[in-house]
């Protein structure tokens, strides 16, 4: 069975930094691209980033684009987000989400966690 | 205001059909494939609909994806209570180098 499970969110105040982590289990990591998408309260999805199986390929929104930065330890099964220069609006539930092949050129996101809340408050 | 637009809200009564639409253009709709995704109420959203209009094993085959252009559309037929839910499109866009989402649509049974 597919696992995925995020942790690391928590209160943050603006201009902090925060690392997101992800442990996958039940698949074959190194195989899969590996996304972060979040969800701010009450609003709809957002794609924040994605790395490919290799971690050749990374991509991020605009929105996030030059403050975080993702990675994955296919070794220890486990991906992560570095969030720096913290913002208000970056406060959402942020949830990990497997892709089905092996690029994150595409929106395939097959499993998903149950997410981690950031808050970003002074 | 997102990349891909849905409408806000759509409705129905028990075993009705319903269409959900997602309009978008020729970076992304237009030249990648489109998945679907439900989210119900305080839950992490879940793969409806892969490559514009392939169900992952598990879905019912009351719910079907089409694509046309640079617009798709998901379809609920026989629609039950537990179809409530919002559901999302999302495609890859070409131009902005990554994924985009519709800003969801909140399907209500009546």
């Amino acid at each position: 069975e597919v696992q995925l499970v995020e942790s690391g969110g928590g209160l943050v105040q603006p201009g902090r930094s925060l690392r997101l982590s992800c442990a996958a289990s039940g698949f074959s990591f190194d195989e899969y691209a590996m996304h972060w998408v979040r969800q701010a309260p009450g609003k709809g999805l957002e794609w924040v980033s994605g790395i490919s199986w290799n971690s050749g390929s990374r991509g991020y929104a605009d929105s996030v684009k030059g403050r975080f930065t993702i990675s994955r330890d296919n070794a220890k099964n486990s991906l992560y987000l570095q969030m720096n220069s913290l913002r208000p609006e970056d406060t959402a539930l942020y949830y990990c989400a497997k892709g089905l092949g092996t690029m994150i050129v595409a929106a395939a996101l097959d499993y998903w966690g149950q997410g981690t809340l950031v808050t970003v408050s002074s | 205001q997102s990349v891909l637009t849905q409408p806000p809200s759509a409705s129905g009564t028990p075993g009705q059909r319903v269409t959900i639409s997602c309009s978008g253009s020729s970076s992304n709709i237009g030249s990648n494939s489109v998945y679907w995704y439900q989210q119900l109420p305080e839950t992490a959203p879940k793969l409806l609909i892969y490559r514009n209009n392939q169900r992952p094993s598990g879905v019912p085959d009351r719910f079907s994806g089409s694509k046309s252009g640079t617009s798709a559309s998901l379809a609920i037929s026989g629609l039950r209570s537990e179809d409530e839910a919002d559901y999302y499109c999302a495609t890859w866009d070409d131009s902005l180098s990554g994924v985009v989402f519709g800003g969801g649509t909140k399907l209500t049974v009546l």
